[in-house]
């Protein structure tokens, strides 16, 4: 299961701040990618990036989101984040956490967070 | 970026009958380790999209053999068999070669 924590509102180009937390599963999981995607009714689903471990940690997000983007990875709390900063309005989107597993030779998303719809407004 | 388009936009469908969504996208989906990671998804209302089939025709666990996957390339279809009330939602297929796209959504309701 992933729990997604953070903020609802967040002000222009202050950073928006997320979390999800995991259970029955390890961020550390070396068949694991942690992602986050975001969906918006102007760009629909988009994805953002990820963190995952492969004997050392991994992280790469968009392109389109010029370097204002980093997930992470939180052992201790079996938790991964993102971070992006500055945000304007057009970011404004439902906000998800999600597991990309491989199983066998093949892969797929099969976990999502509830989703947090933030808005970026002053 | 790969552009994945889906028709139709929405449709409108019988309880009973069945229903076709189409995507295209616009490079082969065959990675270099042969296989085609194309993946169907349906979102509810308020609700994560939910898989469906994954590479092409694959069905997820639990999922009813009404929904099947085709295709090869860069087109794809998604069929239902026979429309259920319970199908209605928003249907997105998704490629899985990095970095991972959507396409626009395929709106379903029950006529």
């Amino acid at each position: 299961q992933l729990q997604q924590s953070g903020p609802a509102l967040v002000k222009p180009s202050q950073t928006l701040s997320l979390t999800c937390s995991i259970s029955g599963d390890s961020v550390s999981n070396n068949r694991a990618a942690w992602i986050w995607i975001r969906q918006s009714p102007s760009r629909g689903l988009e994805w953002l990036g990820r963190t995952y471990y492969r004997y050392k940690w991994y992280n790469d997000s968009s392109e389109s989101l010029n370097s204002r983007i980093t997930v992470n990875p939180d052992t201790s709390k079996n938790q991964f984040s993102l971070h992006l900063n500055p945000v304007t309005p057009e970011d404004t989107a439902v906000y998800y956490c999600a597991r990309k597993t491989w199983y066998g030779n093949t892969w797929y998303i099969d976990l999502w967070g509830q989703g947090i719809p933030v808005t970026v407004s002053s | 970026d790969t552009v994945m388009t889906q028709t139709p936009l929405s449709l409108s469908v019988t309880p009973g009958q069945p229903a076709s969504i189409s995507c295209k996208s616009s490079r082969s989906l065959v990675h270099t380790d042969g296989q085609t990671y194309l993946y169907w998804y349906l979102q509810k209302p308020g609700q994560p999209p939910q898989l469906l089939i994954y590479e092409v025709s694959s069905r997820f666990s639990g999922v009813s053999d009404r929904f099947s996957g085709s295709g090869s390339g860069t087109d794809f279809t998604l069929k239902i068999s026979r429309v259920e009330a319970e199908d209605v939602g928003v249907y997105y297929c998704m490629q899985g070669i990095h970095p991972l796209t959507f396409g626009g959504g395929t709106r379903m309701e029950i006529k």
